[in-house]
């Protein structure tokens, strides 16, 4: 199957930084990536989506690159926030709508 | 109403047990699915229902039965299961429609077996 996201590194930043989460995919077959926010002792959360067949999206505060060259994703938190800590899924939405998720990178923001 | 509730949040129950998972959504979605999450790994697809009908099965051993009883709830019946499926089982609904991307997710079930 597509494997979207191989890794689970942790990210620490200082509250009014700007963050990047990156994730790389290997299979191109999706049609739009999405990132999700899962805060402790919840589900995942719909953050921003990106068709695959552009290279930038804006949202409030949060802005995805696409890199079809080099199958990468990232997301760019603006300004960020102690509610902004989570762990941050990448994820490749495909027909029927099924979603693969990446494996995730934990946002720790420092007061 | 722009929830998807998962009942119970906590359950426990023994390899010889059964029990069921329940999933509810008001949302007019038709599109259904239940994910299965290890601790600090990425959810994985268990199943995903469009119009009520059981359109994807991600190869998912038997002792896991999904049922969809109407196009609000989404049911998991569990049985035999095995200490290695304590996990959190998300729900999730969206718009069937293509290029649909939002799914909205429950809380999960918290599910341990002993």
């Amino acid at each position: 199957g597509e494997s979207v996201g191989l890794h689970l590194p942790t990210l620490s930043v200082q509250e009014g930084d700007n963050s990047i989460i990156n994730c790389a995919y290997s299979n191109s077959a999706s049609d739009y990536f999405i990132w999700y926010k899962q805060e402790s002792g919840k589900g995942p959360q719909f953050i921003i989506d990106i068709r695959s067949n552009m290279d930038k999206r804006q949202g409030q505060r949060v802005t995805v690159l696409l890199n079809k060259t080099v199958k990468h994703l990232s997301l760019q938190i603006a300004a960020t926030q102690p509610g902004d800590s989570a762990v941050y899924f990448c994820a490749g939405n495909n027909a029927g709508n099924m979603l693969t998720f990446g494996g995730g990178t934990r946002l720790m923001v420092k007061p | 109403d722009t929830e998807v509730t998962q009942t119970p949040k906590h359950l426990v129950m023994g390899m010889t047990n059964k029990k069921s998972l329940k999933c509810e959504q008001h949302m007019g979605h038709r599109a259904m699915y239940w994910y299965k999450q290890k601790a600090k790994k990425p959810p994985e697809l268990m199943f995903v229902y469009s119009y009520e009908k059981l359109s994807i099965n991600e190869s998912v051993p038997s002792r896991f039965s999904p049922e969809c009883p109407n196009s609000s709830l989404l049911n998991l019946h569990l049985h035999a299961l095995q200490p290695e499926d304590s996990a959190l089982y998300l729900c999730a609904s969206s718009l069937p429609t293509p290029g649909n991307t939002e799914a909205f997710f429950g809380q999960g079930t918290r599910l341990t077996v002993v």
